[in-house]
């Protein structure tokens, strides 16, 4: 069975650091551009950055560009998210996605002081 | 960037009765490569995204056949044919023509 888990989420300070991870398995992770998208409580979809199945190509939404970096690791299945320099505007949660096709369950990232 | 806009924002509905949800971009979805990436999303309550119909009209594997996408350039329709009640949730159209993708506001669509 194909699943995509997220994890790394939690309660952090404004300014602060989080790394979150999405971990495939049932599918090749090396196929796939992969997405990362957010939810802020009780609101819409956002998308946030995507890279592409060997990394050589990857894009970010002006609202995190230069803070956050995404990475894959295709060996391991695995698709990172570094978040530095977190705003009370990044709360939400955040999902790993495929293109389109697979959606992990998320997980949220709280920033407050 | 393009805006994706929604209408209506919410659709009350009566269990096998028709819903329909406009989505339309400020600008044409059209790729350079010829493709329309113009996908509708389903979040059910509590749930993550899940892909219903992607490049305007193609239904994904497993998506009952009550559901259909139409449109074309800058306006787009998904139709529930006889919504049931596992449809309730939120509805959005996305664009993956352009970087940075966009989303539209979503439409909330319940039972009345």
């Amino acid at each position: 069975d194909v699943q995509l888990v997220e994890s790394g989420g939690g309660l952090v300070k404004p300014g602060g650091s989080l790394r979150l991870s999405c971990a495939s398995s049932g599918l090749t992770l090396s196929d796939y551009t992969m997405n990362w998208v957010r939810q802020a409580p009780g609101k819409g979809l956002e998308w946030v950055s995507s890279i592409t199945s060997t990394g050589t190509s990857i894009y970010y939404a002006d609202s995190v560009k230069g803070r956050f970096t995404v990475s894959r690791d295709n060996r391991k299945g695995s698709l990172y998210l570094q978040m530095n320099s977190l705003r009370v505007e990044d709360t939400a949660v955040y999902y790993c996605a495929t293109d389109w096709v697979r959606w992990g369950q998320g997980t949220l990232v709280t920033v407050s002081s | 960037d393009i805006v994706m806009t929604q209408t209506p924002l919410s659709s009350p509905v009566t269990l096998g009765q028709p819903a329909s949800i406009s989505c339309r971009s400020s600008q044409s979805l059209v790729h350079s490569d010829g493709n329309t990436y113009l996908i509708w999303l389903q979040q059910r309550p509590g749930q993550p995204p899940r892909l219903l119909i992607y490049n305007i009209s193609t239904r994904f594997s497993g998506v009952p056949d009550r559901f259909s996408g139409s449109g074309a350039g800058t306006d787009f329709t998904l139709k529930i044919s006889r919504v049931e009640a596992e449809d309730v949730g939120v509805y959005y159209c996305m664009q993956a023509t352009q970087i940075p993708f966009t989303f539209g506001p979503g439409t909330k669509v319940d039972i009345k």
